[in-house]
């Protein structure tokens, strides 16, 4: 079975400051990573997904992902928030051995952007 | 292109009732998933639908069940609330269980069970 650990609860930056989010998962198998972010009361949107190839994978409003298989990580970074990243970021994995669909969240960290 | 529509918005519901929720995925998606979300839990899988049948299922009581229609729309169903059903339900829709088939959700239907 898969899990993920989101190391953070809370992240609390200033504006036009670089930030990074820390997601580790656990696996036995292939897995499939991605972080998502909801702003409050809507559903969650996809920001970027890593399914092989390149570990480093860039998304949506400027953010960007690292895999790191021998650290087993998926960190999310941003060299620059504003004020609009305000919103909480949830670390997923799915594994080849429960289905691609399946995804398992980690805890989500709240991300506060202050100017 | 209409994103993934869940209905109703906001329910609210007594102990021991039974509740449906519903689904409408992105015209030309197949797949269909539901999440249930708490501030205690966080996140969890509830079910997968393809093609009218359900392919995956998470570790939730019998009381949880779902369906899915031959227009892909789904609905999910919980029997006997209880205080602990209340959460946010959200609905994911994609075109098929391949890999990389990105999954958009919906905004969610808020249960709140009294």
């Amino acid at each position: 079975a898969q899990s993920v650990t989101q190391l953070d609860s809370q992240v609390p930056v200033f504006e036009e400051a670089p930030v990074e989010l820390r997601c580790n998962y656990s696996s036995s198998v292939s897995v499939y990573l991605f972080w998502y972010v909801q702003y409050p009361n809507q559903g969650l949107q996809l920001l970027l997904k890593y399914l092989s190839g390149s570990t480093l994978v860039k998304g949506i409003n400027g953010f960007e992902a690292e895999f790191n298989k021998s650290q087993t990580s998926f960190h999310l970074r941003k060299p620059s928030v504003h004020i609009s990243d305000t919103a909480e970021y949830f670390c997923a994995v799915s594994g080849s051995n429960t289905g691609f669909q399946k995804l398992v969240f980690g805890t989500g960290t709240r991300l506060l952007v202050s100017p | 292109k209409a994103g993934v529509t869940q209905t109703p918005r906001y329910l609210i519901k007594t102990r021991g009732q039974q509740v449906t929720l519903s689904c409408s995925p992105i015209s030309g998606h197949r797949s269909v998933s539901w999440y249930q979300q708490t501030p205690g839990q966080g996140l969890q899988f509830l079910f997968e639908y393809f093609s009218e049948t359900q392919r995956n299922k998470g570790n939730f009581p019998g009381r949880f069940s779902g369906r899915q229609f031959s227009n892909s729309r789904s609905e999910m169903n919980v029997s006997t609330l209880e205080l602990g059903d209340s959460a946010l339900y959200l609905c994911a829709s994609s075109l098929g269980p391949g890999i990389g088939n990105e999954q958009y959700f919906g905004p969610g239907t808020r249960l709140t069970v009294t």
